[in-house]
């Protein structure tokens, strides 16, 4: 799988909107973006994922670079509750045990009030 | 419904004794993972459970490391003659196998596994 690089830590103001950048400069042309979050002292959480096009769910949006070498994860009005650690993870999609995840030390979002 | 369970929720133990952890995956959910995370660390895979097919336990650090699952359900891990390296947050994933366009693993919300 592709290394990504995630600034460690971030701020937002509650309300507006968090940008989380990732660098995956590596990634293969079969290679999906993921996203997941850490909330403190809870399991991690999906948020979305994407090839090439841009996807928006009940989440987030997941912007990536026609590159494809970089994306951003928007959280369009973040809360208080959206304060975790987020990791950005490129992988195949192929079956079996590779299904497995690897997270680095992601960044850690703080929104404040 | 239901999403994963995990007990116990916290367990302390002493150096040298034997852990099991346990794992309710989401009800008709093929696919079980443990990971085992490191305070301050990311996640590290531990062993992967496919229906009845032979577990992938290329992640296991060692030989005291072992787990069970039980057809598509319950999975327990065992940790043998506990080391304080063992420390950690041991968290459990289940996904559907047959949602083909769908990664997604749901996360139970970990055993703290802390050894003195």
């Amino acid at each position: 799988d592709a290394k990504t690089t995630q600034p460690p830590s971030m701020d937002c103001a509650e309300g507006r909107a968090a940008n989380l950048p990732c660098n995956h400069s590596t990634i293969s042309g079969n290679e999906y973006v993921y996203w997941y979050r850490q909330i403190h002292s809870q399991g991690p959480q999906y948020i979305i994922h994407g090839l090439k096009n841009n996807e928006t769910n009940e989440m987030a949006s997941l912007i990536i670079t026609e590159d494809r070498k970089s994306s951003t994860l928007i959280l369009p009005h973040a809360t208080l509750r959206d304060t975790a650690v987020y990791y950005c993870i490129v992988r195949v999609r192929s079956g079996g045990s590779n299904y497995k995840l690897t997270f680095g030390k992601g960044t850690l979002l703080t929104v404040n009030p | 419904g239901a999403g994963v369970s995990q007990s116990p929720s916290n367990k302390v133990t002493e150096k040298g004794k034997d852990v099991e952890l346990r794992c309710d995956p989401i009800s008709g959910h093929t696919a079980l993972y443990w990971y085992r995370q490191r305070l301050g660390q990311g996640l590290e895979f531990l062993i992967y459970f496919q229906g009845n097919s032979a577990p992938d336990k290329s992640g296991l650090p060692s030989d005291r490391f072992s787990a069970e699952r039980t057809g598509e359900s319950v999975s327990t891990l065992t940790i043998q003659r506990t080391q304080q390296e063992d420390s950690a947050v041991y968290l459990c994933a289940s996904r559907d196998q047959g949602l083909a366009q769908n990664n997604e693993q749901f996360f139970g919300p970990g055993t703290r596994l802390t050894v003195l």
